[in-house]
């Protein structure tokens, strides 16, 4: 399955500074998605990237792909307190479409 | 666009009682999923419809049944509910190969 592992589990980081985590995932994919859940709720959809790109940015998003690792990382710039949540990538391939998310990050921003 | 709508958004039910979820895809979405998540945990994929057929199955019993109606909104059915499936229970619609978007989620509780 197109597994996908968040690392790390948690992190804490001061507001303004920069979060950085990691997705891994097992098999070959055609594209990963990232998502964010507020505590209790649904998943907010934040960026797709294709398995022919590298980097992608939205906003104080960035994601990169690397496929020869199987890995992804989500950055996010200048953190605030509103990006406190919960974050999961999932990666699917043609003919599987089925998201396999991990346990997620759970990143905290402290004001 | 009101993107993905799910209902009802909280449910309790007695253990042995039978529910019906219900979801509206966003608009220009054919694919239906529908997922399970328990507290701390990623969700779990239970199944995808696509043409009102189911076409892909999680690990999941056949207590678990879905539907998908001709607009594309689907169902999720769970018999003889037990105090396990007490869990958040996500729909997602999407098309072939693009991002699939999450609903708000129900929080079933069995009691």
């Amino acid at each position: 399955s197109q597994q996908g592992e968040e690392d790390p589990q948690a992190l804490s980081i001061q507001e303004g500074e920069n979060a950085t985590m990691n997705c891994s995932y097992k098999t070959s994919i055609n594209n990963l998605q990232w998502y964010r859940q507020n505590s209790g709720r649904g998943l907010v959809h934040l960026i797709l990237i294709r398995s022919n790109e590298r980097e992608k940015h939205s906003g104080r998003l960035r994601v990169t792909l690397d496929t020869s690792k199987k890995s992804s990382s989500l950055l996010i710039t200048a953190s605030r307190a509103a990006d406190t949540a919960s974050y999961f990538c999932a990666g699917t391939n043609f003919g599987n479409e089925k998201l396999t998310f991990g346990t997620g990050t759970r990143l905290t921003i402290i004001p | 666009d009101a993107g993905v709508t799910q209902s009802p958004t909280h449910l309790i039910k007695t253990r042995g009682q039978q529910v019906t979820l219900r979801c509206s895809p966003k608009s220009g979405h054919d694919t239906v999923s529908w997922y399970q998540q328990a507290l701390g945990q990623g969700p779990q994929f239970i199944f995808q419809y696509y043409e009102e057929e189911e076409r892909q199955r999680g690990n999941f019993p056949d207590r678990f049944s879905g539907h998908q109606f001709p607009n594309y909104s689907s169902e999720l059915n769970v018999n003889a509910l037990l105090l396990g499936d007490s869990a958040l229970y996500l729909c997602a619609s999407s098309s072939w190969n693009t991002e699939a978007f999450f609903g708000q989620g129900t929080r079933l509780t069995v009691v």
